[in-house]
């Protein structure tokens, strides 16, 4: 049962440090999404890559939020200084246009203190 | 305004009811309509999918599209209480849109034996 994977599931940190959130999309899917939950905003669509190619990071912090993706088996989302206002769920999803369903990764879950 | 509005909630329905759940968009070119279902503590998952003005049914569930009145409901019949959880409802458009999905801010449900 393919699935997409998330690491580190938690992570706690000091305000001003660095976050690196990891991402292993499904073998074959060749778009990636990153999303950031919290209460307040809900669900929201940071950055997505297509063949590894960034096709929209509007959602995204820019002076402190990074995505790339290596190579096609690993995506990355970096926040660098985090601040306590990027506490939320990071969610990674993966999928093809040919697809109509994204598949979610169980996500990490931020805390910034 | 949001792009994507759904009924706030939370909504309580008894076992065996109908739980009927709405949303909004503002974007006429919306071309796609999603409903994900969330655990507490989960990823989404997608339930549903409909693109096209009308009813689609899979199972308990059916998916209902009025884009005239830029609306989607989904309903849940014979409501059971492992449907409790939050319903999101999202869009996209299409073409190189496709996959850029906006997130309502979700309806809890509760099923209640």
């Amino acid at each position: 049962d393919a699935r997409v994977t998330q690491t580190p599931r938690h992570k706690v940190t000091e305000m001003g440090q660095e976050v690196t959130m990891r991402c292993q999309p499904i073998l074959g899917h060749n778009t990636v999404f990153w999303y950031r939950q919290t209460m307040m905003q809900g669900l929201e669509l940071l950055a997505y890559f297509r063949n590894r190619a960034p096709l929209d990071d509007s959602g995204m912090p820019k002076d402190r939020f990074s995505a790339e993706m290596p190579d096609a088996t690993l995506a990355t989302l970096k926040i660098q200084p985090s601040e306590p206002r990027d506490s939320a769920v990071y969610f990674c999803a993966s999928g093809t246009p040919g697809q109509v369903r994204q598949y979610f990764g169980p996500g990490t879950r931020l805390t910034v203190t | 305004q949001k792009e994507v509005e759904q009924n706030s909630g939370p909504l309580s329905v008894p076992e065996g009811a109908i739980a009927s759940l709405n949303c909004t968009y503002s974007d006429r070119g919306s071309q796609s309509f999603f409903w994900y279902r969330q655990y507490s503590g989960k990823s989404p998952e997608l339930i549903m999918f409909i693109y096209s003005n009308g009813d689609k049914e899979d199972g308990r569930f059916t998916a209902q599209l009025n884009k005239a009145s830029q609306y989607v409901s989904l309903l849940i019949r014979d409501s059971q209480p492992s449907d409790s959880a939050t319903y999101l409802c999202a869009v996209t458009g299409g073409g190189t849109s496709y996959g850029k999905l906006t997130f309502g801010q979700g309806t809890i449900l509760t099923v209640h034996p």
